[in-house]
């Protein structure tokens, strides 16, 4: 079965330090990962994906993210934390599919909130 | 293109109402999953429809159900409601090429319900 986890439900930064959120998955096959954000009374704006290829994904608002397949992990890193980048941070994980007709779910992890002090 | 659209954005209902919710997703996508947000249990996945077929299911009680019209456009349905409904339930679409299954979700505003 999936699963992805997010350790820390809450990560400090101050603002211009560089910043790790953190996500380690379970899949059975080849990963599909992702990275949401959700401000405050908002949905979800996806960030970065990884589906094969680099390592080092480069997503939005200047955010990354590294693909380590030995430790199972996806964490997700900015050299340079801004004020506005507080939210809170999703890592989610679908199991790659086995034919078209197989579907396989998303799972999303706890969350991370993030926040950056000025 | 305009985003993912819910309606209505919040409702109020007292236990053993039903509710329905809807989601239009963006134009092209076929496919729209529904999740369950709350503080305690974070985000929870209830079910995904792709071409008017529910394709995937979470693990929530049969009280809970989904259709998918013709127009991709998606309902979920509560029946029963239980104060632990209390929630904000967001609807996400995704376009689906030649590959499934790779391509991010777009997020609706949700839909804030809350069960008195």
């Amino acid at each position: 079965a999936q699963s992805v986890a997010q350790p820390e439900d809450q990560v400090n930064v101050a603002e211009g330090n560089p910043l790790t959120v953190k996500c380690t998955y379970s899949v059975s096959g080849n990963p599909y990962l992702f990275w949401y954000v959700q401000y405050p009374n908002r949905g979800l704006q996806f960030l970065l994906k990884y589906i094969t290829g680099d390592n080092l994904v480069k997503g939005s608002y200047g955010f990354e993210a590294e693909f380590n397949k030995s430790q199972t992990s996806f964490h997700l890193k900015k050299p340079s934390a801004l004020v506005s980048d507080s939210a809170l941070y999703f890592c989610a994980v679908r199991d790659a599919p086995k034919g078209y007709s197989s579907a396989s779910k998303i799972i999303f992890g706890s969350g991370t909130r993030l926040s950056i002090r000025p | 293109k305009a985003g993912v659209t819910q309606t209505p954005r919040y409702l109020i209902k007292t236990r053993g109402q039903q509710v329905t919710l809807s989601c239009s997703p963006i134009s092209g996508h076929r496919s729209v999953s529904w999740y369950q947000q709350t503080p305690g249990q974070g985000l929870q996945f209830l079910f995904e429809y792709f071409s008017e077929t529910q394709r995937n299911k979470g693990n929530f009680p049969g009280r809970f159900s989904g259709r998918q019209f013709s127009n991709s456009r998606s309902e979920m349905n509560v029946s029963t409601l239980e104060l632990g409904d209390s929630a904000l339930y967001l609807c996400a679409s995704s376009f689906e090429g030649a590959v499934a299954f790779i391509n991010e979700q777009f997020f609706g505003p949700g839909t804030r319900l809350t069960v008195l």
